[in-house]
């Protein structure tokens, strides 16, 4: 019974190139978040999907940041001409359909841009 | 704006002993909280999760405690052991406006033997 499975678990990036973030929910889970954690800090949600739907991106910078969650395979959140500013560990969480809102999360992607 | 905060960035217990972890929260519609635990390089670990029509819910080791008069949220962990040392976030929610989690800033938590 694997749980949410996030890669790559590190990506290095050097300014101005794309960086793409992997996420694969929870066996049974249809709802898939995206956090960003900066050092030190707690998580900032970014983004909410069902599969092939945005339900909620008040979370998410207005440039250069997407996401999708496509009918087959993983989600993604695409950084495009990423800055220093976007070092930060991005996670992914799902939840099922019909659950609790308890929101399970994985192991993250760290991100450093150069 | 709204938000969740906690009183402690550090604890500091000693193997054994009892752990309580405090966290307030600003908005008085949140009906949904969540504890998780973060260790070093890994994501948020689901703990203990508590509605805001419950004022205390237990499970193995960890109790939670909610006063919503005070908009107040504990976390007491018993005999604190050193697997226990880590990050501990509270989460916020209010399921009639929003999907996303409001997490505050995180407890550091040290057992020491």
């Amino acid at each position: 019974n694997a749980g949410v499975m996030q890669n790559p678990r590190h990506l290095v990036r050097r300014r101005g190139q794309e960086a793409r973030l992997r996420c694969s929910p929870m066996k049974g889970h249809s709802h898939v978040y995206w956090y960003r954690q900066l050092p030190e800090e707690g998580l900032k949600f970014m983004v909410y999907l069902q599969k092939e739907n945005i339900i909620d991106e008040s979370g998410m910078p207005k440039e250069r940041f997407s996401a999708e969650f496509p009918k087959e395979g993983p989600s993604i959140l695409r950084i495009q001409q990423v800055v220093r500013g976007d070092s930060a560990a991005y996670f992914c969480a799902s939840k099922q359909l019909t659950a609790t809102w308890t929101q399970y999360f994985g192991p993250g992607t760290r991100l450093l841009v150069l | 704006g709204e938000s969740v905060g906690l009183h402690l960035p550090t604890l500091s217990v000693q193997e054994g002993d009892n752990s309580i972890i405090n966290c307030a929260y600003s908005n008085s519609a949140s009906d949904y909280f969540i504890w998780y635990k973060q260790e070093s390089g890994k994501g948020p670990q689901f703990i203990i999760d508590i509605r805001s029509n419950m004022d205390k819910r237990q499970g193995q080791r960890v109790t939670v405690l909610l006063n919503k008069t005070v908009k107040h949220l504990s976390l007491q962990i018993a005999a604190t052991q050193p697997g226990d040392s880590a990050v501990y976030f509270c989460a916020e929610l209010n399921s009639n406006s929003g999907y996303a989690l409001n997490f505050g800033k995180g407890t550091s938590l040290l057992v020491t033997p």
